[in-house]
């Protein structure tokens, strides 16, 4: 069973560009998350998609945004990249009840310069 | 604001001894809670998770605990092996809030051989 797949792996963006970012979730999961992660911050949750809507949302500015596809395979883009939006940034999918543990994918390491 | 805290960052343990890390949630509302370990370069793995409704959970090595009048979760490693060092993220579930799921900052557990 092939487990939450992210693209690409690294990726370096120069500040004010944007970035989009892939994530195909676990097969029969329709619910897919997002998440930064930077030192001391822990991970922070941007955004939560089930069935292309977006259920719930973090605290982050509206340079963040994400979709999600009729085949639950999700995207994030970041718009006018700035330094500190220099993270990993983790997908997690879930067949979308409450109680089901989330897998997560490798990540996406997006270094800012 | 930091619903989710692990106050110690880090954590070492002699291998074969106990580990306990340490969560403290502040939302009422958080009903279901998770562990995950993280290694470098990796996403993190879901471990273990206790609904509101009991308060320990054991699973092989792992047992969580949760004591809701202090709003205080641990979780528990006996005996702690080196392949365990990595880093533990508490997270807590708000069910009537379509699943968000919050996490704490993680706790660096280091197991000397």
């Amino acid at each position: 069973k092939a487990g939450v797949t992210q693209t690409p792996r690294y990726l370096i963006k120069t500040r004010g560009q944007q970035v989009t970012l892939s994530c195909s979730p676990i097969s029969g999961h329709r619910s897919v998350s997002w998440y930064q992660q930077t030192p001391g911050q822990g991970l922070q949750f941007l955004f939560e998609y089930f069935s292309e809507t977006q259920r719930n949302k973090g605290n982050f500015p509206g340079r963040f945004s994400g979709r999600q596809f009729s085949n639950s395979r999700s995207e994030m883009n970041v718009s006018t990249l700035e330094l500190g939006d220099s993270a990993l940034y983790l997908c997690a999918s879930s067949p979308g009840g409450v109680g089901y543990g989330y897998t997560f994918g490798s990540g996406t390491r997006l270094t800012v310069v | 604001d930091q619903q989710v805290k692990q106050n110690s960052p880090s954590l070492s343990v002699q291998e074969g001894r106990i580990s306990i890390l340490n969560c403290d949630y502040t939302n009422s509302m958080f009903d279901y809670f998770l562990w995950y370990k993280k290694y470098p370069a990796e996403g993190p793995t879901f471990l273990i998770s206790i609904s509101s409704i009991k308060d320990k959970n054991e699973d092989g090595r792992f047992t969580v605990f949760l004591n809701k009048s202090a709003k205080h979760l641990s979780l528990h490693i006996v005996p702690s092996q080196p392949g365990d060092s990595a880093v533990y993220f508490c997270a807590a579930i708000d069910s009537g809030g379509y699943q968000k799921v919050t996490f704490g900052t993680g706790t660096k557990l280091q197991v000397i051989p």
